[in-house]
């Protein structure tokens, strides 16, 4: 059974605040890794989809990097706003096996 | 552009009643349609995932099941709900495969088994 591991569970930060959370996943049989951000009321989004050992990402203020050798992949979150809280979710595998994800709280 | 519906938003059922939970998609033909449950404190849980009419995969042996009887449906059922039925559903949509291409979700249904 794949697992998909996400850690902080969850996470306070200030406003300004640059952040990182990490996902964990098989080194093995690898296809791709998605991130989503779910805030509340709201269905999940897509931020990335990688596919390649190396791939970084970027979107506005939130980036992400993947090690398909080691099988983790980061997020990071530059200088974080209120508007950034939400809970944060990975994605591995074929049939997209997704982690418990990281709560993000901002205050302001 | 490509849009998501999803209904009902908020079900409370009685155990042992039917479900019926319906999802279709607008803007695009021939996607990959999924099925997504959590239960309170996991993880987004795939339950069904269907490539094209009729073909439907399921991840996780359940008392549902899915169907898709046109190119843009995708209906959640149970005959007899269990207490354990109980959870958020999440219809999503994805233009090429899921490993390589972002899932579209619905607003989610919140039920709820009495």
């Amino acid at each position: 059974i794949l697992n998909v591991e996400q850690s902080p569970q969850s996470l306070h930060v200030q406003e300004g605040d640059s952040t990182n959370f990490t996902c964990s996943f098989p080194s093995s049989n690898f296809y791709a890794l998605h991130w989503y951000r779910w805030e509340t009321a709201k269905s999940p989004e897509a931020l990335f989809v990688m596919t390649l050992n190396g791939d970084e990402k970027k979107k506005g203020r939130i980036s992400a990097t993947l090690n398909t050798k080691e099988g983790y992949s980061y997020l990071y979150i530059k200088g974080s706003q209120p508007e950034d809280s939400a809970t944060y979710l990975c994605a591995f595998g074929t049939a997209l096996i997704f982690g418990k994800g990281t709560t993000l709280s901002v205050s302001s | 552009s490509q849009t998501i519906h999803q209904w009902p938003a908020t079900l409370v059922q009685p155990v042992g009643s039917p479900l019926s939970l319906e999802c279709t998609v607008e803007g695009t033909s021939n996607p990959n349609l999924y099925w997504y449950r959590q239960a309170a404190g996991r993880g987004l849980q795939l339950l069904f995932y269907s490539v094209g009419i009729g073909q439907i995969s399921s991840e996780v042996p359940q008392n549902l099941s899915a169907s898709r009887p046109q190119d843009r449906q995708f209906i959640l059922s149970s005959k007899k709900l269990l207490l354990s039925d109980s959870g958020f559903y999440l219809c999503a949509w994805s233009a090429g495969a899921a490993y390589n291409s972002p899932l579209h979700f619905g607003n989610g249904t919140r039920l709820t088994v009495t």
